[in-house]
């Protein structure tokens, strides 16, 4: 079975520029994560999808990141203008669903680290 | 709010030396809880996790954890640890009704030396 793909897996840009990440999460799970990682902490929860509609975005900082996942499938993040302080893992995951159990285990994907400079 | 807090950021030991690492949650409600490794350059992988039943969980390569509900906490183990358990590990809770929202901790750096 397939994981969860992400691209791209790295990415250096200057602040105040754009970027997006894309996912494609393991067929059939229609729950889609993305988390932020900074250097040593653990992953934070950005914004989660259940099919194409948004569930959570509390903590998404909505004045520069945007999120989609219009065919409930792929999804795309993205940061506009990037601050130095996003350099970061940007995480995606995947679950079947949020109906408890096993249903609610979460796959990773590999990450994109992005870098700001 | 509700955390994860796992109680060591970096632990260093031998090959074959036994491996406990805490974790504690704070939430009076049900809960599932997680172990994730990260080993380096690779991406985060499920080792082990717990719904309910038997609180003696075991997951891949040997590791196992216990889930205490009296002492909110869900600490991994590892009898004799290789080197090529040298990773970052995580904790994570999901609090029941949150809509499969993962809590982590912090996580703690191992690094197993020959």
């Amino acid at each position: 079975e397939a994981g969860v793909a992400q691209s791209p897996r790295y990415k250096i840009i200057e602040k105040r520029q754009s970027v997006a990440f894309w996912c494609n999460p393991i067929s059939g799970h229609a729950t889609l994560y993305w988390y932020q990682q900074i250097l040593g902490q653990g992953p934070k929860l950005l914004i989660q999808f259940q099919n194409n509609g948004v569930v959570d975005d509390s903590q998404l900082p909505k004045d520069r990141f945007s999120a989609e996942r219009l065919k409930g499938v792929d999804s795309t993040l993205k940061i506009q203008p990037a601050k130095l302080e996003d350099s970061a893992v940007y995480l995606c995951a995947s679950s079947l669903g949020t109906s408890g159990g096993e249903q609610e285990t979460q796959y990773f994907g590999p990450g994109t680290r992005l870098l700001v400079l | 709010a509700q955390s994860v807090s796992q109680h060591n950021h970096h632990v260093i030991l031998s090959e074959a030396a036994s491996l406990e690492l805490g974790c504690n949650y704070s939430y009076g409600g049900t809960v599932n809880l997680f172990w994730y490794v990260q080993y380096p350059g690779q991406h985060l992988q499920l080792l082990l996790k717990y719904f309910s039943g038997d609180p003696l969980v075991k997951g891949i390569k040997g590791f196992e954890a216990e889930f205490i509900k009296s002492k909110f906490s869900f600490n991994l183990r590892k009898p004799s640890v290789q080197w090529s358990d040298t990773a970052e590990y995580f904790c994570a809770v999901i609090l029941t009704d949150s809509w499969g929202k993962l809590q982590f901790g912090a996580g703690t750096q191992v690094v197993v030396t020959p």
